[in-house]
């Protein structure tokens, strides 16, 4: 199984600063047809899961462009560049190239 | 508006058995491979299998193979997971999303297993 390891796991950060999680996969997520397929999710508290960037770097509708992604081949990063208090919560990155699926441990975001 | 709506969840006892549902609407279900992810309490997201648009391939996690079931109707928008042979270790939040990356999720359905 591919194996994801995100760091941290827990990120204090203060309001309008920068934040960056890193998401390592075990083997490469470029599939055979080209394509990478990791997924970032975010999670805030009490709610479900909801999907802010797909292909590495895509951000999907409505998600506001302090977020992106970026990288290939194992290493990842999921990048807010000014934090809100609206982005509490739980981040996870996720690949959709191997099976099983796996996702990362998921990293918490808070304000300081 | 896309909308995915689980249900069946509730309180089991060990070794008994649950079936899942998920309502779909707002999108052509019958063009979107789906999937059922879980969350235990206080845990991280686990993927428990994916079934294609047409129900030809068909993964399982390894911790469900041989106990759960994914299914679906096209003809009524729907997704299921027939759990056997319950154990606590499936006490989780499950929530069922469509996509290959899944792009759309439900509010999840909580399966408590428990004598």
């Amino acid at each position: 199984d591919v194996v994801m390891t995100q760091s941290p796991l827990s990120l204090p950060v203060t309001l309008g600063q920068p934040a960056s999680i890193s998401c390592r996969s075990s083997q490469s997520l470029v599939h055979s047809d080209g394509n990478t397929y990791l997924n970032w999710f975010q999670q805030r508290p009490g709610q479900s899961p909801r999907r802010l960037i797909y292909r590495a770097s895509n951000r999907d509708s409505g998600v506001p462009d302090r977020f992106s992604g970026s990288g290939s081949g194992t290493d990842f990063t999921l990048k807010i560049s000014r934090v809100e208090a609206e982005d509490v919560g739980v981040y996870y990155c996720m690949q959709a190239t191997h099976w099983p699926r796996t996702f990362g441990q998921g990293t918490k975001v808070e304000i300081k | 508006e896309i909308q995915l709506v689980e249900s069946g969840g509730g309180l089991v006892k060990p070794g008994g058995s649950l079936r899942l549902s998920c309502a779909a609407s707002g999108f052509t279900f019958s063009s979107y491979s789906m999937n059922w992810v879980r969350q235990a309490p206080g845990k991280g997201l686990e993927w428990v299998s994916s079934i294609s648009s047409s129900s030809s391939t068909i993964y399982y996690a390894d911790s469900v193979k041989g106990r759960f079931t994914i299914s679906r109707d096209n003809a009524k928008n729907s997704l299921y997971l027939q759990m056997n042979s319950l154990r606590a270790e499936d006490t989780a939040v499950y929530y069922c999303a469509a996509g290959g990356n899944p792009g759309y999720w439900g509010q999840g359905t909580l399966v408590t297993v428990s004598s």
